[in-house]
């Protein structure tokens, strides 16, 4: 079956870039997405770019796809104590049935 | 008010005894999930609906079952529940409009002693 894989854990300190990666089997995907959860609570769409796409800014956040190498990645610029969190990769397939990584706990230091 | 609810947020059942998970939103979607979350391995399908007569198995089918009661209602049940079943569960929803994002409700903690 399809995969999606990432990192299990990134250390940042507070003010720098945090860079989460990922990467996925699934060469018929349309959308891939970055979910964030927050401890206790449920998924939260961060963004999604579409498969035809290389990149998507949205305020802090930057979104690069390899469709070649089939790797997604999320830049998250001047990373705050509040982004402490698990970010999740997610393939969205050709029906769009997410498959998602298992997720990176992203530790924010001050 | 949340969009996506689920109830309860916590359960604890015994092994062997039937348990339902509710979902409900207003969001008037017509696509509906439930997931399950372990650590160390994300979220995995268990089933999806993409309309009220429309009800297909994901990843993970066995051992549950699902009802469509309306647009807005999704609930999960586990016929007999087993310590293995112990996890956050989870329901989404969707519309297929841009980029067809799934909207998460809260989870539902499940404990099967």
């Amino acid at each position: 079956g399809e995969d999606v894989e990432q990192s299990l854990f990134l250390s940042v300190r507070e003010g720098d870039s945090s860079v989460i990666n990922c990467t996925y089997t699934d060469s018929s995907s349309t959308y891939l997405y970055w979910y964030k959860q927050e401890p206790g609570a449920g998924l939260q769409l961060l963004t999604y770019i579409f498969s035809n796409m290389d990149m998507k800014q949205d305020q802090r956040l930057t979104v690069l796809l390899n469709k070649k190498d089939k790797h997604l990645s999320l830049r998250i610029a001047d990373t705050q104590t509040g982004d402490s969190a698990i970010y999740f990769c997610a393939d969205g397939g050709a029906t769009n049935k997410l498959i998602f990584g298992t997720g990176t706990l992203l530790a924010v230091q001050p | 008010d949340a969009d996506v609810t689920q109830t309860p947020r916590n359960r604890i059942t015994k092994t062997g005894k039937r348990i339902m998970l509710e979902c409900s939103q207003t969001k008037g979607h017509d696509r509906m999930y439930w997931y399950r979350q372990d650590p160390g391995l994300g979220l995995r399908l268990i089933y999806y609906s993409f309309d009220v007569k429309d009800i297909n198995k994901g990843e993970i089918s066995d051992g549950y079952s699902v009802s469509r009661q309306a647009q807005a209602k999704f609930s999960l049940s586990l016929e007999s529940a087993i310590p293995n079943q112990t996890a956050l569960y989870f329901c989404a929803t969707s519309d297929p409009g841009q980029g067809y994002e799934q909207y998460f409700g809260p989870g539902t903690r499940l404990t099967v002693t």
